[in-house]
């Protein structure tokens, strides 16, 4: 079966440094991996999808990679600041048409001033 | 734009007493809906999960069900809680089949 595993449960680091949070995947490729941030007490919210054939994608400070041969997806969080801090959820999708993604259980990023 | 509801934000149960959970979305039609419960320290797990009226799937065995009386209300419930039905349950919809878009959950808490 499909997994995905975000091995770090927390990551602290200094505000100004460039976060980099794991995800990595078994089995077949997904045609895609998402990353999602989510607040305590709060559902996820979407912040970037990358593709299978895609290898890396950015969105402001964010930067999503898919590497294929590694099986794993790295996000970057340039110039951190303390209001980046909260957990990052890593998700592909599986098997069918229904849009269902399975989730990792999240990387909690601490990033003090 | 489209918004998702749920309700209520929390909720405190007594064991074997009935459940029902409500989440509502606007902005989009024949949006697929799912359930989802995240225990603490756990990741999400997916519970049900709708593509239309009336079409219920299940992921996992359990002592909850599912319900989609209308094309945007998705309903979660229970006949008898049990202790391990504590968690945060968020209810998601996806209009493109790749994204999902979550509510704000409901803590519930069964004592």
């Amino acid at each position: 079966s499909q997994k995905i595993e975000q091995n770090s449960e927390a990551l602290n680091i200094q505000e100004g440094k460039t976060a980099t949070l794991t995800c990595n995947y078994t089995n077949y490729s997904p045609a895609y991996l998402q990353w999602y941030r989510q607040d305590p007490g709060r559902g996820p919210v979407f912040l970037l999808l990358i593709r299978e054939n895609e290898k890396e994608k950015r969105k402001e400070r964010l930067k999503v990679t898919f590497d294929t041969t590694l099986k794993q997806s790295l996000f970057h969080i340039t110039a951190s600041q303390p209001a980046d801090s909260a957990t990052y959820l890593c998700a592909r999708n599986y098997g069918g048409s229904q849009g269902n993604l399975i989730f990792g259980k999240g990387t909690k990023l601490s990033v003090k001033p | 734009s489209q918004t998702i509801h749920q309700w209520p934000a929390t909720l405190v149960q007594p064991v074997g007493s009935p459940l029902s959970l409500e989440c509502t979305v606007e902005g989009t039609s024949n949006p697929n809906l799912y359930w989802y419960r995240q225990a603490a320290g756990r990741g999400l797990q997916l519970l049900f999960y709708s593509v239309g009226i009336g079409q219920i799937s299940s992921e996992v065995p359990q002592n909850l069900s599912a319900s989609r009386p209308q094309d945007r209300q998705f309903i979660l419930s229970s006949k008898k809680l049990l202790l391990s039905d504590s968690g945060f349950y968020l209810c998601a919809f996806t209009p493109s089949l790749e994204t999902q878009y979550f509510g704000p959950g409901t803590r519930l808490l069964v004592l």
